[in-house]
């Protein structure tokens, strides 16, 4: 079955540390995207890639690394610069480069927790 | 900074009856409006999209739209308690991706 898989589903980061997010998708979609959901409140752009080796910054992007070497994979690195990780990560895709015309379909997300 | 608004909620409503979830958006030039549900610790899960002023219908599902007020609207016939979930309306941006509001947490009691 076509879909988006993220791992890992839990993910604990110590102080200091940079950790890498994998989303990698089968559905042959142009777009790939990044958002971070914190407890009572919506989604937030971190990176999106319309193409293979191009990518844009989103809203809230400090902190974090991304790449589109391959049209299946977007994986985020949440480096030790974001002060506070703690959140839902969720990796999304859109059948176009362009989302005006199709929505997204989102991985089952990573949550991401500092200790 | 494009703005998408709804009540955090929780809107409360009996088994049966519907449920009427609200957006407003401020840019005047969007094209497109989606609709999501997620369920507590899962992931959003696409319910509808509008892209014309007026009203779009969807088994129990209704979308409204109204570009001049820049409102968008879920109205759910027929509530069941597994509908109780956070509703998230989306908004394009311009083709890019999608900006989202903060959610509308729906409890239907049975």
């Amino acid at each position: 079955d076509g879909g988006i898989t993220q791992s890992p589903k839990y993910l604990f980061r110590k102080e200091g540390q940079n950790v890498t997010l994998s989303c990698e998708q089968n559905l042959n979609h142009d777009a790939m995207y990044w958002y971070r959901q914190d407890p009572g409140q919506g989604l937030r752009l971190i990176y999106y890639s319309q193409i293979v080796n191009d990518f844009q910054k989103g809203d809230i992007a400090e902190g974090y690394s991304v790449s589109r070497e391959k049209k299946e994979s977007f994986p985020l690195t949440v480096t030790s610069a974001q002060k506070n990780p703690t959140a839902f990560y969720l990796c999304a895709s859109s059948i176009d480069r362009s989302t005006t015309n199709y929505g997204y379909t989102f991985g089952s997300g990573t949550r991401l927790t500092v200790v | 900074q494009k703005e998408v608004e709804q009540n955090s909620g929780p809107l409360s409503v009996p088994e049966g009856a519907i449920a009427s979830l609200n957006c407003t958006y401020s840019d005047r030039g969007s094209q497109s409006f989606f609709w999501y549900r997620q369920y507590s610790g899962k992931s959003p899960e696409l319910i509808m999209s509008i892209y014309s002023n007026g009203d779009k219908e969807d088994g129990r599902f209704t979308a409204q739209l109204n570009k001049a007020s820049q409102y968008v609207s879920l109205l759910i016939r027929d509530s069941q308690p597994s509908d109780s979930a956070t509703y998230l309306c989306a908004v394009d941006n311009y083709g890019q991706n999608f900006v989202f509001g903060p959610g509308t947490r729906l409890s239907v009691l049975p």
